[in-house]
């Protein structure tokens, strides 16, 4: 069975630029996760989505951060412009619907603001 | 504010040493997962408890939820290299959002 999918692996932008991350869940998995890994801490959970509505996106920056899942399936998530402190892994999860003690990552994006 | 306290932060320890990693709350939580994140990786679950003074084994890994569901332990006997990772607790309360902790820095040494 395939994982969770993320690009890019890696990307380097300067302050006030663009980026835009993609995640393709596990098949079936109706539950998918944003998350935000800075350096020293455990993930901090961005926006999750179930199928292709929104859950819970409490913790999103939406003034600069924003996020789709337009199709049910695979997902972006954009932060337009970038921040120093944005600097961190972004990871995305998946599980299935009515079993989010059971989530599953994928490898994450590290992104680099200078 | 961190609803999940990891300690302890660091830990070197030699192949064969026995090790307990601690990860505690004032928050009641419906369950506890344990994950382990390995360097350029997402993490990955290792095991959920949801009873308070539950116990769980995985191989040479012991899980114990608190009697309260507040608190939380996982054991590693004979520690060995390939148990080298990021040991990070999550917490679920009301809805399905997990809250993780800062995580155990573990280094085993052949």
């Amino acid at each position: 069975e395939a994982g969770v999918a993320q690009s890019p692996r890696y990307k380097i932008i300067e302050k006030r630029q663009s980026v835009a991350f993609w995640c393709n869940p596990i098949s079936g998995h109706a539950t998918l996760y944003w998350y935000q890994q800075i350096l020293g801490q455990g993930p901090k959970l961005l926006i999750q989505f179930q199928n292709n509505g929104v859950v819970d996106d409490s913790q999103l920056p939406k003034d600069r951060f924003s996020a789709e899942r337009l199709k049910g399936v695979d997902s972006t998530l954009k932060i337009q412009p970038a921040k120093l402190e944005d600097s961190a892994v972004y990871l995305c999860a998946s599980s299935l619907i009515g079993n989010s003690y059971e989530q599953y990552f994928g490898p994450g994006t590290r992104l680099t603001v200078t | 504010t961190q609803l999940l306290e990891q300690s302890p932060q660091f830990l070197s320890i030699q192949e064969g040493e026995n090790l307990t990693v601690y990860c505690n709350s004032s928050s009641v939580f419906s369950s506890l997962q344990w994950y382990r994140q390995e360097p350029g990786e997402g993490p990955v679950l290792l095991v959920t408890v949801v009873t308070g003074g539950e116990v769980k084994k995985l191989k040479r890994l012991t899980f114990q939820f608190g009697d309260a569901r507040k608190d939380s332990s996982l054991h590693i006997t004979a520690a060995q290299p390939g148990d080298t990772g990021l040991y990070l607790c999550a917490g679920a309360q009301s809805g399905y959002a997990l809250n993780f902790g800062k995580g155990t820095s573990l280094l085993v040494t052949p």
